[in-house]
């Protein structure tokens, strides 16, 4: 089974800090994804990367950074942390070469910003 | 640019009967694939079921099967036999193909079922 790990389920910030979500998955996925997800919006495309050092910017990258070192592992930063970002926050990944393949998502992050 | 769109915010249904989730969607490709996803209260999304734009019969999997109307741009979700667990939120999405390679997602809001006893 395809397994998608985000480093936490519950994290708690202030205004201003830089924030790490870290995101691994360990079936040499090709793409990977990062969405927030908010009542009434469904989930958003934030950031997705199609290959190692790849990134490509989704519907709303706004305050928002990725990285992608490792083809396992993706990262979302927040530059500076602001309280209309508290959200969850859903990784996902999928490969490359077949399109009815579905994302496989982590087990989300909910992230409050104070 | 794609459109995905769940009219209903919310459906109860009765335990052991079916029920359908619509989802109509709107694009300009004539390759596109049509997914749905379950979200229960704990948070994790689970695929449950995929049609391809090309494919000619309607996908099932087990009590999941999706009504395909290509001409309507719908891709209705119908639930058999409701159950207890079923009781989540449900999301509709299409694939997109990337001119770089891979694909991405575009979700619809959702609809939060609840099945009653």
């Amino acid at each position: 089974d395809v397994k998608v790990t985000q480093s936490s389920r519950y994290l708690v910030k202030r205004t201003g800090e830089k924030v790490f979500l870290e995101c691994v998955q360990d079936m040499d996925h090709e793409n990977m994804f990062w969405y927030r997800q908010d009542p009434g919006l469904g989930l958003r495309l934030i950031y997705f990367s199609y290959d190692v050092k790849m990134k490509e910017k989704g519907d709303i990258p706004e305050g928002y950074s990725v990285s992608r070192e490792k083809k396992e592992r993706f990262s979302l930063i927040l530059e500076s942390a602001s309280t209309n970002q508290t959200s969850m926050y859903l990784c996902a990944s999928s490969p490359d070469w077949l399109s009815n393949q579905p994302q496989h998502f982590g087990d989300g992050t909910r992230l409050s910003i104070l | 640019a794609q459109k995905i769109t769940q009219t209903q915010p919310g459906m109860f249904v009765q335990e052991k009967e079916a029920v359908t989730l619509d989802c109509t969607y709107d694009t300009s490709d004539p390759s596109y694939g049509l997914f749905w996803y379950k979200q229960p209260s704990s948070g994790e999304m689970i695929f449950l079921i995929y049609q391809g734009s090309y494919d000619q019969q309607n996908a099932t999997e087990g009590r999941y099967s999706l009504n395909f109307q290509k001409a309507r741009k719908s891709a209705n979700l119908v639930i058999s036999a409701s159950q207890l667990g079923d009781s989540a939120m449900y999301f509709c999405a299409m694939r997109e193909a990337l001119t770089g390679g891979g694909n991405k997602l575009t979700f619809g809001t959702g609809t939060q079922l609840k099945v009653e006893l």
